[in-house]
């Protein structure tokens, strides 16, 4: 069974710099995606960048990034000029190439301090 | 698109009560489901729908049940309410139950049980 980890119950970063959240998984499969996906206090969960397996580039989208790691099961999170409207609840999620089914890790909850 | 509705937002209910909470979306999408959100554990699947007349068990689907009569529809049926079942309740959907798919999720129904 896929299970995926987030380390990290709370994190915290100063306006305009740079955090990092992490998240590993453990799968045997070779086709899968990887979600990080944001939950502010409306408790919307608001997908924020999703991942190909097969696809080596990390992908990005505007000040979010990931460093996905295939062989290392790594997928964490890169938050550039952080804003106060990042402070929120994040999870990383797994979804398997066979089945729908979204698996999510523990989430880290990430303050902004002005 | 009003995109995946929730209602009730609230409900206290009383150990032994039953009661069901409503999901709904207009995305015309074929997979449905249903997750609870506990501190600390991260989201977990209860059950789910690759298409109308279609359900399935999730990580955790004990004291719930589910029908899909219609596309739109999926609604999340507790029998007999039980404290273990506080929990906010997340309902979610995607065009189909393909990994390569981006789920929606709705804001959420926060349940107590007394």
């Amino acid at each position: 069974a896929q299970t995926v980890t987030q380390s990290q119950p709370e994190m915290s970063v100063q306006e305009a710099e740079t955090v990092t959240l992490s998240c590993t998984y453990d799968t045997s499969e070779s086709d899968y995606y990887l979600f990080w996906y944001k939950q502010p206090p409306s408790r919307q969960m608001i997908l924020v960048i999703r991942q190909e397996a097969y696809k080596q580039q990390n992908a990005t989208e505007n000040r979010f990034s990931v460093n996905f790691q295939k062989a290392a099961k790594s997928f964490s999170l890169k938050i550039s000029d952080s804003q106060l409207g990042d402070a929120a609840m994040y999870f990383c999620a797994y979804r398997s190439a066979s089945g729908g089914k979204l698996i999510f890790g523990q989430g880290t909850e990430l303050s902004v301090k002005p | 698109n009003a995109g995946v509705t929730q209602t009730p937002k609230f409900q206290v209910l009383k150990t032994g009560q039953s009661m069901t909470l409503q999901c709904a979306q207009d995305m015309n999408h074929e997979y449905m489901s249903w997750y609870r959100q506990d501190p600390g554990m991260g989201l977990r699947l209860i059950h789910y729908s690759v298409g109308a007349g279609i359900t399935d068990q999730g990580e955790v689907p004990n004291g719930y049940n589910v029908s899909r009569s219609t596309t739109e529809d999926f609604p999340l049926r507790l029998l007999s309410a039980a404290p273990s079942q506080t929990s906010v309740y997340f309902c979610a959907s995607s065009l189909s139950g393909l990994f390569t798919d981006t789920q929606y999720f709705g804001p959420g129904t926060r349940l107590t049980v007394l």
